[in-house]
């Protein structure tokens, strides 16, 4: 168990309202990332953190913004949800020295945007 | 960029053989890592093994084993003796040494064990 807990587990939601995903983690890892898993890709790397207010995108940004004011929190925004933003959303962190790190993933929260 | 390929959507065995899974990736650098997460109906993400590209000796963990090939860039799971439990979505992954260090996945293949 790495500590890491993805609120809420499952959203429905309605297509132009803001949706905020929440990832907490237990202890004061650096680096955070969130990813979406959608069938026929994979998990697909959103945006990530490697520290409070710093953030950066990944492969699959457009349509999301993060934020990370805390250590243990990193927080995903949807500004206006749309249809094709209906996924699993997965929190991960790294753990580890540079040499070993591995990523652990939270539990993730299940979107769908009607 | 890097790309990873799962060629096997789906594979089945029976309880207690040995299953092998493929993955294959694309990449110009030579120092990264590869990792096998297994993902059961839960939907939470497991890691199952991970490779490390300078090593020559292929990772174990327990029953689960690699054969890394990094000239053909393959990196296989093995499952011995098969159990009801491994029953999953198995995701191969790569990460670079380098930048954000963030994981590349494949397409996964879907296991089921056959009692």
């Amino acid at each position: 168990d790495a500590g890491i807990t993805q609120s809420p587990r499952h959203k429905v939601t309605e297509t132009g309202t803001p949706v905020t995903l929440r990832c907490h983690q237990t202890e004061n890892h650096r680096y955070m990332y969130w990813y979406r898993q959608d069938p026929g890709h994979g998990l697909r790397l959103i945006h990530y953190s490697y520290g409070v207010k710093d953030t950066d995108k990944g492969e699959v940004s457009d349509g999301y913004s993060v934020s990370r004011s805390k250590t243990e929190d990193f927080l995903l925004t949807l500004e206006s949800a749309t249809s094709s933003q209906t996924s699993v959303y997965f929190c991960a962190i790294r753990i580890g020295l540079a040499v070993t790190d591995t990523q652990y993933f939270g539990p993730g929260t299940r979107l769908t945007v009607l | 960029a890097q790309t990873v390929t799962q060629s096997q959507p789906e594979m089945s065995v029976q309880e207690a053989e040995t299953v092998t899974l493929s993955c294959t990736y694309d990449t110009s650098e030579s120092d990264y890592y590869l990792f096998w997460y297994k993902q059961p109906p839960s939907r939470q993400m497991i890691l199952v093994i991970r490779q490390e590209a300078y090593k020559q000796q292929n990772a174990t963990e327990n029953r689960f084993s690699v054969n890394f090939q990094k000239a053909a860039k393959s990196f296989s799971l093995k499952i011995s003796d098969s159990q009801l439990g491994d029953a999953a979505m198995y995701f191969c992954a790569y990460r670079t040494n380098f930048g954000n260090e963030k994981l590349t996945f494949g397409t996964g293949t879907r296991l089921t064990i056959i009692p």
